[in-house]
């Protein structure tokens, strides 16, 4: 088991590029996120999806797109990339049979916008 | 709305030095809590979930206790491979945030040789 995975390790965009962050898991897990890691902030929740076809905004979803077309990917689309989107960026995934996401995060994309 | 505090935000411990991380926590009636650990550069790793007041659970050097108002995760004898930052989050029971993890901003430990 490959677990989470994420695709790319590390970005720089100009103010207005857009691009996708890729994330996938091979665990048949239902729910996935994405989350924002600032500092001083700790994890915010961007999108999630509990199933395919089904997502969701979480608390901080301006700016970010997401699509749900198997079980198995979660991307996420900056629109019109912006400096405050400097982040880290984290993918997660859970077993959601129970309603309980002991969620188990991918490794990580760095993101800068210049 | 739900809130995680984490205290305190950095700690300092000797080898062998035990110790206790708080999270206090307001929900509207909780599914879960759950404790990570997160090593600089990586995605943070699960530990533990706690479902009720006054349950306990236990892996090596950490322990992790619930009550109706916080979770504490005590250290016993820590090792300097313990460093890492320690993240709390809670799960609702109903409504929107019972779909999401509320997370805390975690507490830094340091565990010095």
């Amino acid at each position: 088991n490959a677990g989470v995975t994420q695709t790319p390790k590390f970005q720089v965009l100009k103010t207005g590029q857009s691009m996708t962050l890729q994330c996938a898991q091979d665990m048949n897990h239902e729910y996935m996120s994405w989350y924002r890691q600032d500092p001083g902030m700790g994890l915010r929740l961007i999108h999630y999806s509990v199933g395919a076809g089904i997502t969701d905004q979480g608390e901080v979803p301006n700016g970010y797109n997401v699509s749900r077309s198997t079980t198995e990917d979660f991307p996420l689309r900056l629109l019109s990339a912006a400096p405050s989107q400097t982040s880290v960026y984290f993918c997660a995934s859970s077993y959601s049979g129970e309603l309980v996401y002991e969620q188990y995060f991918g490794p990580g994309t760095r993101l800068t916008v210049t | 709305e739900d809130q995680v505090t984490q205290s305190p935000e950095a700690l300092r411990l000797q080898e062998g030095e035990s110790s206790s991380l708080n999270c206090s926590y307001t929900v509207s009636g909780l599914r879960g809590l759950f404790w990570y650990r997160q090593d600089p550069g990586k995605g943070p790793e699960f530990l533990f979930t706690l479902y009720s007041a006054g349950e306990e659970k236990e892996k090596e050097r950490l322990k992790a206790t619930l009550t109706k108002k916080e979770s504490f995760l005590h250290i016993t004898a820590p090792k300097p491979e313990d460093s890492a930052t320690y993240l709390c989050a809670v799960q609702a029971a109903s409504g929107a945030g019972s779909y999401q993890l509320t997370f805390g901003k975690g507490t830094k430990l340091s565990v010095i040789p």
